[in-house]
């Protein structure tokens, strides 16, 4: 049984680094690509990228120039790191497991389990 | 402003059969990517209900199947019950910009 659990500050000043971790149970990370959704409060969900285990990433367009996300095998650890932050990227942030096929040359993903969330707030 | 659109909110009584649609675009839902679906109840994570058409994880009810078609999904509820109020998510693959994941907007059930 997989389990996903989301660990970091849940208060970030604006323009710092929002940092978090997200430690998987039940499967070695190195077999499955792992996602982070984000859902600001009240509001729908975002996907943010995903990472896989030949640090191949993919991230959504409108945060790339922002976002990192690595893996350590050793930890079965993955994390995100969302630079330069607003009052915008205030969300709870999921860790999620991501099933993936190819299909017409692209890899494409759904998302299964999600961890339970890490509330984070930027702050002026 | 979401790439896939779903109505904000849909309504049905105990019983009736429902269904929330999920507008995409040629660079997403109409270049045959699948769609799936995701259900939220209120105050908890999300989780899968089904992936493409065909795909229901175990818990999920046969109540609930989905259909695609040219640049539209629909997620389709039967026998509608009061414990399926919930927030209601559609996500496909998008080819634009290099390809990345989109959702659409959510759409709030309510069991009258």
């Amino acid at each position: 049984q997989v389990q996903l659990q989301e660990s970091g500050p849940g208060l970030v000043k604006a323009s710092e680094t929002l940092s978090l971790m997200c430690t998987v149970s039940g499967v070695p990370i190195s077999i499955y690509y792992w996602s982070w959704i984000r859902q600001p409060p009240g509001k729908g969900l975002e996907w943010i990228g995903y990472i896989y285990k030949t640090g191949s990433t993919n991230y959504n367009p409108s945060l790339k120039s922002r976002v990192t996300m690595s893996m350590d095998t050793s930890k079965n650890q993955v994390s995100l790191n969302l630079d330069s932050v607003t009052a915008a990227d205030t969300a709870t942030y999921y860790c999620v497991r991501a099933r993936a096929d190819t299909v017409l040359g692209a890899v494409v993903l759904w998302f299964d389990p999600w961890g339970q969330g890490a509330p984070v707030t930027v702050s002026s | 402003q979401s790439v896939l659109t779903q109505p904000p909110s849909v309504s049905g009584a105990p019983g009736q059969r429902v269904t929330i649609s999920c507008t995409g675009s040629s660079s997403n839902i109409g270049a045959g990517y699948d769609v799936h679906w995701y259900q939220q109840l209120p105050g908890t994570v999300p989780r899968l209900l089904i992936s493409g058409t065909n795909y229901r994880p175990s818990g999920v009810p046969e109540r609930f199947s989905a259909s695609k078609s040219a640049t539209s999904a629909s997620l389709a509820i039967t026998g509608l019950q009061a414990e399926d109020e919930a927030d209601y998510y559609c996500q496909s693959y998008d080819n634009s910009l290099g390809g990345f994941e989109v959702f659409g907007g959510g759409t709030k059930l309510t069991v009258l």
